[in-house]
């Protein structure tokens, strides 16, 4: 059974880089039939996909355009987990941010982590 | 960009058939998945490519797509399955998510 735990500070004030780390439990984070996505849930945006990574044979990733200049996510296969960073964040970047599992395709979100709640505020 | 369409509430007395509906361009092309989602905790996958149930999850819960949408069905509806349901689709190496809809079993 596949478990992810996720770490990371809640609290940033604007311009501050967001980062949270995802520990896998049960599966490799260079599993070649696993990828590796963050998701966040705000009130205004609802749930969306931030991007994910995965590895097939190197490491790929795919991002959402509303983020796309700011996102990284990477993968740290000592500690068997992956990482969320996304730079100069704004009060709009607020939500609930998720890290989940996924095969490549076709793609749905099995597990999730617990979520942490980063709050965006001067 | 693609988007998915939700009602934003629904309606049952227990015992009763919850429908849910989702509503995107040529969304029957697609795999949709859904999630349940009760306040303060994570979305929990209850349906996978239109129709197939994780593990774990009751026979209550059946999926169906067609056409511009998908629909997730929750028979004998209890008060424990009171939640928001978002479904979910993948366009162009993004998933996109529906709006979610709440359920309320009276």
């Amino acid at each position: 059974q596949v478990q992810l735990h996720q770490s990371g500070p809640g609290l940033l004030k604007p311009s501050q880089t967001l980062s949270l780390t995802c520990a896998i439990s049960g599966d490799s984070v260079s599993s070649n039939t696993a990828a590796w996505n963050w998701i966040r849930q705000s009130p205004s945006r609802g749930l969306e996909w931030l991007g994910r990574t995965y590895y097939r044979s190197k490491w790929y990733s795919d991002f959402a355009v509303s983020v796309k200049s700011r996102i990284t996510i990477t993968a740290d296969t000592s500690r068997n987990q992956f990482s969320l960073q996304l730079d100069s964040v704004t009060p709009e970047d607020t939500a609930v941010y998720y890290c989940a599992g996924s095969k490549l395709t076709p793609v749905h979100f099995d597990p999730w982590g617990q979520g942490t709640l980063v709050t965006v505020t001067s | 960009s693609y988007e998915l369409t939700q009602p934003p509430s629904l309606s049952v007395s227990p015992g009763q058939t919850a429908s849910f509906t989702c509503s995107g361009d040529k969304l029957g092309n697609r795999y949709t998945s859904w999630y349940q989602q009760k306040p303060g905790q994570s979305p929990v996958l209850v349906m996978f490519q239109n129709s197939k149930r994780p593990s774990g999850i009751p026979a209550r819960f059946s999926g169906s797509s067609s056409g511009n949408a998908a629909t997730l069905t929750i028979s004998e509806t209890q008060a424990l399955d009171e939640a928001d349901y978002y479904c979910q689709a993948w366009d162009n190496k993004a998933a996109v998510f529906g709006g979610g809809t709440k359920l309320t079993v009276l």
